[in-house]
């Protein structure tokens, strides 16, 4: 069975600095999906970014970048110039590839931005 | 567009109680999800619906229990509250026209339910 490890619980950071969460992973599968979600205190999960773990190049979304290191099953997000919106819940995501299955989520960590 | 929307939001119940949890998807999205969000465990996967049948069930008892209509809207029983099942409760839907069921989730709100 797969699973997801957030080994952080809560991070605090300044407003404008770079912070990065971890993740890592357990799978025997070699084709999956990585995900990204953000849960802001209005409860509404939403996707910040996503790797497709046949592509070797890091996926970015604007100020979101990951380092994905497949052998190593890691999986962390790098959030630059963290601003006070970014205040939320991150959880972390793997889905296996294919049409039955459902995403498993990490236990998430708890992001402060200070101002 | 309408995001998927969930009712109740909160929901207070007493132990042996029953409770109905409602979610509406995206308009055009077949899929609906439920997860439950509980204190320091994460989401964990509850049930799957697609096309009005149940696809894949996680790891809860059988007094967790849903359908979805034809519309596509889905609805979450548990019967015989329980406190532990005091969490948020989320839904998701997906277009499974895409042919990865779940590739991109759209979550709504939650229904926040509280069994005392």
């Amino acid at each position: 069975a797969q699973t997801v490890t957030q080994s952080q619980p809560e991070m605090s950071v300044q407003e404008a600095e770079t912070v990065t969460l971890s993740c890592t992973y357990d799978t025997s599968e070699s084709n999956y999906y990585l995900f990204w979600y953000k849960q802001p205190p209005s409860r509404q999960m939403i996707l910040v970014i996503r790797q497709e773990a046949y592509k070797q190049q890091n996926a970015t979304e604007n100020r979101f970048s990951v380092n994905f290191q497949k052998a190593a099953k890691s999986f962390s997000l790098k959030i630059s110039d963290s601003q006070l919106g970014d205040t939320a819940m991150y959880f972390c995501a793997f889905m296996k590839f294919g049409s039955d299955d459902k995403i498993i989520f990490g236990k998430g960590t708890r992001l402060h931005i200070l101002p | 567009e309408a995001g998927v929307t969930q009712s109740p939001t909160h929901l207070i119940k007493t132990r042996g109680q029953q409770a109905t949890l409602r979610c509406s998807p995206i308009s055009g999205h077949t899929s609906v999800y439920w997860y439950q969000q509980a204190l320091g465990l994460g989401l964990q996967f509850l049930l799957w619906y697609d096309e009005g049948e149940e696809r894949n069930r996680g790891n809860f008892p059988p007094r967790f229990s849903g359908r979805q209509f034809p519309n596509y809207s889905s609805e979450l029983n548990v019967n015989a509250l329980e406190l532990e099942d005091s969490a948020l409760y989320l839904c998701a839907s997906s277009d499974g026209r895409t042919g990865l069921f779940n590739e991109k989730l759209f979550f709504g709100s939650g229904t926040q339910l509280s069994v005392l």
